[in-house]
């Protein structure tokens, strides 16, 4: 069956412009969560959706990053007024259910962010 | 909050050699530790994982040890091969918290 789908696969902007990258998981998968991957720096956690309960946003590094997740599917990252500093992989994973240790996160391709 | 440890960045090994990938842990409550790899260009893909109640799983040419009461645990790969070649990332969780703590991962080179 399909994986993890993200999109744009590539995306480059200018600071202080907004951005929204997208994430398709897994059909049926109730468990979703974004990462940011910066260049030799591990998976930093940033937000995770679980069915119908309140995301998890401990993992935002500031208040110009947003998510949503839309009839528990297509989630959303949006970063306003993009900083330099913004430029990663954003990656989306998402699993069958909330547990890791039973629930096998799989990820997507991830959306590389440039910011000039 | 969880921190992981992962050493060392690098490791660089002759074919047919062995490399071992450490890593540590700060939260006592943590009780699930996957590995996962990630090639170049490539999403990470799950290869092991292993439970606070196991000291040692083992898939093949790869194994995992875990030392709950020093709190660290280890990948090992045998008998490398080129294909073995990607970055490696180590992870933990537990308690009431669902994330995935990543370390910053090791990059393995095996030459032929």
């Amino acid at each position: 069956g399909a994986g993890v789908s993200q999109s744009p696969s590539n995306k480059v902007t200018e600071k202080g412009k907004d951005v929204e990258l997208r994430c398709d998981p897994i059909s049926g998968h109730t468990a979703l969560y974004w990462y940011r991957q910066s260049l030799g720096q591990g998976l930093e956690f940033l937000i995770y959706f679980q069915g119908n309960s309140a995301p998890d946003k401990s993992g935002l590094p500031s208040d110009r990053f947003s998510a949503e997740r839309t009839g528990g599917s297509v989630s959303t990252l949006t970063i306003q007024r993009t900083q330099q500093e913004d430029s990663a992989v954003y990656l989306c994973a998402s699993s069958r259910g909330p547990d890791p240790s039973y629930n096998e996160q799989f990820f997507g391709p991830g959306t590389r962010l440039t910011v000039l | 909050g969880e921190n992981v440890e992962q050493h060392p960045s690098t490791l660089s090994v002759q074919e047919g050699d062995s490399a071992v990938i450490k890593c540590t842990y700060s939260d006592s409550a943590s009780n699930y530790f996957p590995w996962y790899k990630q090639e170049l260009g490539k999403r990470p893909q799950l290869i092991i994982d292993i439970r606070s109640n196991v000291g040692e799983k083992k898939d093949q040419r790869i194994a995992v040890t875990l030392n709950k009461t020093a709190k660290h645990f280890s990948l090992h790969i045998t008998e490398t091969q080129p294909e073995d070649s990607a970055v490696y990332f180590c992870a933990a969780s537990g308690g009431s918290n669902y994330k995935l703590t990543f370390g910053k991962g090791t990059l393995l080179t095996v030459n032929p």
